[in-house]
This record gives structure tokens, C-alpha cells and sequence, in this order.
């Protein structure tokens, strides 16, 4: 049963440029959770999806990010204009969806450095 | 909203020897309380989780307590080994939502 999957694991970007983060959850999981790190931090929660519905994107900034996830494919995170201070690793989570305070398994991340 | 803080941020301890570390969170509406572990370059792994019904849990040599009303959790590990040596993640997570609120981590060293 494969894990969470994301990629690319590492993006490298220009300001001003666009970056595209995909996750695939588990395999009979429909809720899928967006965070991010910075370094030497914990993560923070931006959005949680299930399919084609936002259900929550209150730690997501209003400008410039936006997420979905489709009813066929992965879930997409979506930087406009990227800037510096958008570096980070972004990991995706996801969950099985048949209840409250379920377990979330993590995907190994993406590596987002902007230059 | 919730804000979960975690102590402290940087331990070291012998191999062999017990290691705590402590979290509290300010939402007595909290009810679910997982441990993640996060190898350098790696993704968190869920180590051990407790639900607000439970006072505390064992998994071998790691265990989690839980105090309700004073609102704090820890992670207990006892005999240490190096490879326990990683970043851990507590959090908590309000009845009704889904999302996770993470402390900021505590940076494990073991001394072999």
C-alpha cells in the first residue's frame, strides 16, 4: 500500500514565477491536509480538501495561494508569484475521511526554494 | 484559537536513559493528541497518539499522559537509543475540525 505522495521533492524557483506542488494521497483516503515548514520550525496547517470542496483554508494566505483537489488526480498546491520568503518545505497529508480526529499520514514533502 | 507550546526545544540525554518531553495547549475543546517523529530531510511519522478519554497509552519503550485539566501531554521515551535521535512534533486537534496545531518541535540528541 504505497504512502502519501508528492512531487516534485525539490522545486527551484525565480521570484516573480509560479510553483506547482501535487500530492497523491493514500489509497482510499479523501481528505488531504496542506502544511507548511520553515526551517527550524514546526509545520502550520493552510488548507484541508476533501474532493472538489475546500473545507478549511484558514491558514492559507489569501493572496497568491490557492489549492485544489480534483475529482480524478492529486491534490494541487499552487504559488502565483512566488517570493523568497515562500521557501519552505510544504508537506502534504491525508486521511482516511470517516471521522473526526483520524490520524494524518504525512508525504515526504517538496523542498521549495525561491531565488 | 489553538496554540499548543512545546518544551524544550533542544534535549540531550545519555543512551539509555529516559527522555520527556512536554506540550501544552490552550483549547480545553481539544480532544486528540498526536506524536509525530521527523528524521532530518524526512517526512513526520506518528509515533503515538492519545484521544481525551485516555489518560495515558504505552507503545514499548514510549508512552504518552495526558492531564485534561491542567491541559498538558507528554511524551515519555525510556532507554534511549541514537537512532531515537530526530526532531518531535506534538499537536492537538479540536473536536469538530480536522486540522492539527503543532508545537514547535524538540530536537532529541542521544550520546552514544
Amino acid at each position: 500500500n504505497a504512502g502519501v505522495m508528492q512531487n516534485p521533492r525539490h522545486l527551484v524557483r525565480r521570484r516573480g514565477q509560479e510553483a506547482r506542488l501535487r500530492c497523491s494521497p493514500m489509497k482510499g483516503h479523501s481528505h488531504v491536509y496542506w502544511y507548511r515548514q520553515l526551517p527550524e520550525e514546526g509545520l502550520k496547517f493552510m488548507v484541508y480538501l476533501q474532493k472538489e470542496n475546500i473545507i478549511d483554508e484558514s491558514g492559507m494566505p489569501k493572496e497568491r495561494f490557492s489549492a485544489e483537489f480534483p475529482k480524478e488526480g492529486p491534490s494541487i498546491l499552487r504559488i502565483q508569484q512566488v517570493v523568497r520568503g515562500d521557501s519552505a518545505a510544504y508537506f502534504c497529508a491525508s486521511s482516511p475521511g470517516q471521522g473526526n480526529q483520524e490520524t494524518q499520514y504525512f508525504g515526504p514533502g517538496t523542498r521549495l526554494l525561491v531565488l | 484559537g489553538e496554540n499548543v507550546e512545546q518544551h524544550p526545544s533542544t534535549l540531550s540525554v545519555q543512551e539509555g536513559d529516559s527522555a520527556v518531553i512536554k506540550c501544552t495547549y490552550s483549547d480545553s475543546a481539544s480532544n486528540y493528541f498526536p506524536w509525530y517523529k521527523q528524521e532530518l530531510g524526512k517526512r513526520p511519522q506518528l509515533i503515538i497518539d492519545i484521544r481525551s478519554n485516555v489518560g495515558e497509552k504505552k507503545d514499548q519503550r514510549i508512552a504518552v499522559t495526558l492531564n485534561k485539566t491542567a491541559k498538558h501531554f507528554s511524551l515519555h521515551i525510556t532507554e534511549t537509543q541514537p537512532e531515537d535521535s530526530a526532531v518531535y512534533f506534538c499537536a492537538a486537534s479540536i473536536t469538530g475540525t480536522y486540522k492539527y496545531i503543532f508545537g514547535t518541535g524538540t530536537r532529541l540528541k542521544v550520546l552514544a
